[in-house]
């Protein structure tokens, strides 16, 4: 079946280093999502990309989509506590449901 | 943005009771969508309810286990069957509104 792929499963950083997710799907995508989800919350929407190699940015945070449609990542920039959660790609194959990775858990040093 | 509320927020249950999770937006919707995670786990689509069709159940789910109804385009429950320890999760349901999902803040339910 389709799967989408994140690493790494983990990240521990000290505060003011950049981050990155990978996230790789096994299919084309028609469209891939990002989600944030703080310790006890619930996934917060953060971006939808497209296009093929479609970059976009909100603030600190970088995110890319592969030419191929089945890689994006997302880049953090000097991370600040704030970012700490587990960031989710969602892929769409085109069949109106998401599938979500297996997500990148945040951790931060102060 | 769409709101979601759940009910109820978290339960206890006895191992082969039911428990209906209500799912309730504050604006009409088409899509509406059940998932469950499992703590320090990602998200499973457990299936997809549209208003006035029967739900479709992803692989490893069985309408037997989870009824879903959705009544109308801004409620929707889903019922855990016959519970069972391995059924302690967080569910969520979640709608599409746009190009964006929105969650719920989840049920967590746990199966002793």
């Amino acid at each position: 079946g389709q799967q989408v792929m994140q690493i790494p499963q983990y990240q521990h950083v000290q505060e003011g280093e950049d981050f990155t997710t990978y996230c790789n799907s096994s299919t084309t995508l028609s469209n891939i999502q990002w989600y944030k989800q703080r310790p006890g919350g619930h996934p917060v929407f953060l971006i939808q990309l497209v296009k093929s190699g479609e970059v976009k940015k909100q603030k600190r945070l970088t995110f890319q989509f592969g030419e191929a449609k089945k890689n994006s990542s997302l880049h953090i920039t000097a991370t600040q506590t704030t970012d700490v959660g587990t960031y989710f790609c969602a892929g769409d194959p085109g069949a109106s449901k998401i599938i979500f990775g297996s997500g990148t858990r945040l951790s931060i040093r102060p | 943005s769409a709101v979601i509320s759940q009910k109820p927020s978290r339960d206890i249950c006895q191992r082969g009771t039911s428990l209906t999770i209500q799912c309730q937006v504050d604006s009409q919707v088409t899509m509406m969508f059940w998932y469950r995670q499992q703590p320090g786990q990602s998200l499973t689509l457990i299936a997809t309810a549209n208003q006035g069709s029967e739900a479709t159940y992803e692989s490893g789910f069985v309408i037997d286990k989870f009824p879903i109804s959705r009544p109308n385009l801004t409620f929707s429950t889903l019922t855990v069957s016959n519970m069972s320890p391995e059924d302690s999760s967080i569910y969520l349901c979640s709608v599409l509104q746009g190009r964006e999902q929105y969650f719920g803040p989840g049920t967590r339910l746990t199966v002793t």
